[in-house]
């Protein structure tokens, strides 16, 4: 059975400042996504990481996927307020035949940027 | 370009109810999701659908059931609601596996049962 754990999961931060919040998966995948949740609404995608050592980044977010490891990061450089959310990582199930998809989602990092 | 599609946005039901929770969207994508998100968790995959006419369970299916008659329609019945079904829940879309793109969820439909 796969296992996604987060950790942490609640992170409080300073603005300006930088962390790393991880995501560990049981058993054997190559692909990874990163999402992000602010309360009440909706999921929205931020990375897709599909092979070993893949490394995303946009503006001060960087996702990075070590399959050998089962481990995935998520860098936050210099945080702002904005980046205040809920963030997610979800690993594909690889099934026997094909994957079709079927997402285990980790609990999730609530991440509060303070002034 | 509206994408997923979640109708009601909120609802409350009593204890034994039935009601179904409607998903659709406009993007042609073959590969429809229903989650649920209880409080303070991730989401959890109720059913799945790879094309019109194809379902299989997910994660947590029992007490509920879908059909999918369309490429653009995946609706999510609930028969006889229970109170461990209050929860967020959640539609997702995406195109074929092989393209590396990620799902793409609906708003949710926010459900007490009382």
């Amino acid at each position: 059975e796969l296992k996604v754990e987060q950790n942490p999961l609640f992170l409080s931060m300073q603005e300006g400042k930088n962390y790393t919040i991880y995501c560990n998966y049981s058993t054997t995948s190559d692909r990874l996504y990163w999402y992000r949740q602010d309360p009440g609404k909706s999921l929205e995608s931020l990375f897709v990481l599909l092979s070993n050592g893949a490394v995303k980044q946009e503006g001060r977010l960087m996702a990075s996927l070590d399959t050998k490891a089962r481990l995935s990061t998520l860098h936050i450089t210099a945080a702002v307020h904005d980046l205040s959310a809920t963030y997610f990582c979800a690993v594909e199930m690889e099934r026997v035949g094909g994957s079709q998809g079927n997402l285990i989602f980790g609990k999730g990092t609530k991440l509060s940027v303070k002034p | 370009n509206a994408g997923v599609t979640q109708t009601p946005k909120f609802r409350i039901l009593k204890i034994g109810q039935s009601m179904t929770l409607q998903c659709t969207q406009d993007m042609n994508h073959n590969y429809m999701y229903w989650y649920r998100q209880d409080p303070g968790m991730g989401l959890k995959l109720i059913y799945y659908s790879v094309g019109a006419g194809i379902t299989d369970k997910g994660e947590v299916p029992n007490g509920y059931n879908v059909s999918r008659s369309t490429t653009e329609d995946f609706p999510l019945r609930l028969e006889l609601a229970a109170p461990s079904q209050t929860s967020v829940y959640f539609c997702a879309s995406s195109y074929l596996i092989s393209s590396n793109q990620p799902q793409h969820f609906g708003d949710g439909t926010r459900l007490s049962i009382l």
